[in-house]
């Protein structure tokens, strides 16, 4: 089945040390969208990619980059993770800009120790 | 800027109860409205969507949604819950001028009582 696949579902990384997220997609989407999600709260809009054009959301810190290599793959790096950092990283496809329904995979949960 | 709000935080209801979940938005231009649910423990799934037409759109499980425009709303409904609608509901708006971005609501967490 086309999916959107995110690695690893859980991720634990220390104060300060850099971190990795993976996202993969199969559905052969032109955009990738990153979103952090806390408790209780909306997925917040991070950056996203239309092919290979970056879109970073004007309220999303340095500290949050992003790297597409190819269709297929999306990551999000967080440079120097801090405890408010801590929350799920969502990953989500659609089919070219403006069309706006969104596939989203399973999602990250990041926690800073 | 864009916004949009979801009346409840959490909502309980025993099973066969009719539930209705509110979401406004505050854009006034032409726009795209979505729901989506959270299960435990798994992914964001859409559960329907409106474009345009018929302001009465039907989704997957026995849902549907309501767009009035004059009231800026799309509120969810469905007749009759089931234990397994327990899930977290999230009211999401697109408009053009967000460049195909979606904007989301905080979220309503309901629970259906066996």
């Amino acid at each position: 089945d086309a999916m959107v696949i995110q690695n690893p579902r859980y991720q634990v990384t220390q104060f300060g040390k850099p971190v990795t997220l993976s996202c993969s997609q199969t559905l052969n989407h032109n955009v990738m969208y990153w979103y952090q999600q806390k408790s209780s709260q909306a997925p917040k809009l991070l950056f996203h990619y239309y092919d290979k054009d970056f879109n970073n959301e004007a309220d999303t810190p340095d500290n949050f980059q992003s790297r597409r290599p190819n269709t297929s793959f999306c990551f999000l790096d967080i440079r120097s993770p801090g405890l408010g950092d801590a929350a799920m990283y969502l990953c989500a496809t659609s089919g070219r800009q403006g069309q706006w329904e969104q596939y989203f995979g399973p999602g990250t949960r990041l926690t800073v120790t | 800027a864009q916004s949009v709000s979801q009346h409840n935080h959490h909502v309980i209801l025993s099973e066969a109860a009719s539930l209705e979940l509110g979401c406004n938005y505050s854009y006034g231009g032409t726009v795209n409205l979505f729901w989506y649910v959270q299960y435990p423990g798994q992914h964001l799934q859409l559960l329907l969507k409106y474009f345009s037409g018929d302001p009465l759109v039907k989704g997957i499980k026995g849902f549907e949604a309501e767009f009035i425009k004059s009231k800026f709303s799309f509120n969810l409904r469905k007749p009759s819950v089931q234990w397994s609608d327990t899930a977290e509901y999230f009211c999401a708006v697109g408009s053009y001028n967000q460049g195909g971005k979606l904007i989301f609501g905080q979220g309503t967490e309901l629970s259906v009582k066996p």
